[in-house]
């Protein structure tokens, strides 16, 4: 079953935050977060694997509450270049096979 | 450097006709997925493979096919039974025997359109 993100679209200017949020109804073993250009593939950012695991890439950074089945990605002083889609994939249960799926995707946009 | 090509980036269908999108990786990679994506949606896996000569159905395998005949390689056919076949495919890989550990690394994609 799909995981759910919200919101579905934010608006920033540069500089200000954002919180994304991508939530499961099954038990998930890991979390996978990518940001998408139009028209172009996907590039990953974060893996967050079960046991609450907080990462951070510059100023992105996520966590993962595996109780909730929830992860949020945090974007802090927001870039023009953060502009994109974000999608979260997600693997259920204990398997490591690698297979995801993935949200709708959230659509942020930073204007100037 | 190593990384995923696909190709073609464009490609028409025509009404009753199969088409062939490949997709090699020169990552040394063990396995590979087949997502297509839809306007404003996410990604749906239609195939993926963990190892040569064997793959498994995804969430949306109707009218299409794959094969793994080399670890490289993971070619993904549209067929004629796919009615509705317009949309952007993307092929990736990861690591050994698809650990969660390891993020996918995805191809540039192609974008297939009915004539």
């Amino acid at each position: 079953q799909q995981p759910v993100q919200s919101p579905q679209a934010v608006i920033l200017r540069e500089g200000e935050d954002a919180v994304i949020n991508c939530s499961s109804s099954k038990a998930l073993y890991s979390v996978h977060w990518y940001r998408q250009k139009h028209g172009e593939a996907p590039v990953f950012l974060m893996i967050l694997l079960k046991g609450g695991e907080q990462k951070g890439h510059e100023k992105i950074s996520a966590s993962f509450n595996e109780k909730k089945q929830q992860s949020s990605l945090y974007l802090t002083a927001s870039q023009l270049s953060y502009s994109g889609t974000y999608f979260c994939g997600t693997e259920p249960g204990g398997t490591s096979y690698g297979k995801l799926t993935f949200g709708q995707g959230t659509i942020l946009t930073v204007h100037p | 450097d190593g990384g995923i090509t696909q190709s073609p980036k464009y490609l028409f269908r025509k009404e009753g006709q199969n088409v062939t999108l490949s997709c090699e990786q020169n990552l040394n990679h063990d396995a590979m997925y087949w997502y297509r994506q839809d306007p404003g949606q996410g990604l749906r896996l239609i195939y993926y493979s963990q190892i040569v000569n064997d793959f498994q159905k995804g969430d949306i395998a109707e009218g299409y096919s794959v094969s793994r005949e080399k670890k490289e390689s993971f070619p993904l056919t549209v067929t004629s039974a796919q009615k509705n076949p317009t949309a952007f495919y993307l092929c990736a890989s990861n690591g050994y025997r698809g650990n969660s550990n390891q993020p996918q690394h995805f191809g540039d994609g192609t974008r297939l359109s009915i004539l």
